[in-house]
This record gives C-alpha cells, structure tokens and sequence, in this order.
C-alpha cells in the first residue's frame, strides 16, 4: 500500500470551476498535511497546510482534514488557467522529519 | 526566487565521474533536505539535516554522499552514478521552532536536474 495516495488525473475543470483534489494516507499517526503546486519544469510550491480535523480556508484555496478517514483534500474556488498545475499532497509523520509525498495530481483548467 | 540555490541547474555525467550539487539557503532555516523527483514518481526522502546533524538517511545507495557544512550549505557528493540515477534533485529547507519542533513546511530549490550516461 502506498503511503500517500493521490489519483493521477488530469483532471480537467471550466474556468470558473471548482476544482477537488483528493489525498488519502496510510500511517494513522500523522500530524501534519501539505498542498504543494508544482509547474511543470518547476520546483513545488507550499500553498497550504492542516493540521487539525476540519476546514482551512486561505483565498481561493480550502483544505480539507478528516484524520478519522485518514483524507485530506483541496478545493480551488472559482479556477483560473494558471491553476493548472500538478498538486501534491504531503503528510508528516508524529514528530521527526520525514515527510510523504503522492505522485501528484495534474489539474487543467480550461479558459 | 524561493530563497534556496541549487547548483548546477544541469549537469551531465559518466557513469565514472565524482561531481557534486551544492544548495544554499538564504531563510534563516535550520533544517535541510535532499528529495529526488523521477519521472511519475512520488517525490523521495533521500537525505534530513536538522542543526546540521544528519537526522533521516533513507537507505539510499552509499555513491551520493551528503555534505551539511552549516545549516546554510548542502551539497550532496556524486560518485560512480547508474543510469538509474538520472533524475531532478530537490534541496528543501524548512524552519524549526522552540525545542527543535519541525514546522514540516518545504522550501524548495529549483532542482538540479541529474543525466547519468
């Protein structure tokens, strides 16, 4: 089983869409739960993180904890072009440095 | 500009050659980290210093061999290379509070991108 599952798309939205990237992860332990963006020929991005059960809200982007279903999700509000973008999800294990990451889910948004 | 260099941004090399990438960070981080990212492969943990003291060594192959002269600088040594190799190499720094607690929040570099022949 992998330690962090991500569906590899694409996914494909309108503009002006929401977008919703799902995260699953398997060490039940974990603490804390990342969203990077990736261009393509570029380095990861930070663009959010969770560590409580629940609802985060930063601008267009709302990330998604549920640590009882072991999910982690992203939803981009009201999608752009330069959204599209490969996502990565990434999950830190009780305390130490090691974090996981997905394979990354590639996101088009169509103008 | 992510504050965090890596270089060289390419680099070509036999598989008989010792060369080395060289990452600096100017954030005032603590801890720094080498990921390779192949081809439709989930980012991988290769090498965690924190202060400067090597905390995570993910069993990688013992031919890259990481270097953390202070919490600024990190190179990691390349010597008899596979073509299995060939790859991007992230150099990430992240920040540590009080009591050395890890933020886990990555700054990356841009990557040097690795072509083992």
């Amino acid at each position: 089983q992998k330690e962090v599952e991500q569906n590899s798309g694409p996914l494909s939205v309108p503009e002006g869409a929401i977008a919703s990237l799902n995260c699953t992860y398997s060490d039940r332990g974990s603490q804390s739960f990342f969203w990077y963006r990736q261009y393509s020929g570029k380095s990861p991005e930070l663009i959010m993180f969770i560590y409580s059960n629940g609802d985060k809200e930063d601008g267009r982007f709302t990330a998604q904890l549920n640590k009882a279903s072991q999910y982690v999700s992203l939803l981009i509000r009201d999608s752009q072009p330069s959204d599209s973008a490969t996502y990565l999800c990434a999950v830190r294990g009780t305390g130490g440095f090691k974090t996981i990451f997905g394979a990354g889910t590639r996101l088009f948004v169509k103008a | 500009e992510t504050g965090v260099t890596q270089t060289p941004r390419h680099l070509v090399m036999g598989m008989t050659n010792k060369k080395s990438l060289k990452c600096e960070q100017h954030l005032g981080h603590n801890a720094m980290y080498w990921y390779k990212q192949s081809a439709k492969k989930p980012l991988e943990l290769m090498f965690v210093y924190s202060l400067e003291e090597r905390v995570e060594n993910n069993s990688v192959p013992s031919r890259f061999s990481p270097e953390c002269p202070n919490s600024s600088h990190l190179f990691l040594h390349l010597h008899t290379l596979q073509p299995e190799d060939s790859a991007l190499y992230l150099c990430a720094s992240t920040r540590l509070l009080a009591g050395g607690v890890n933020t886990g929040e990555l700054f990356f570099g841009e990557g040097s991108r690795l072509t083992v022949l």
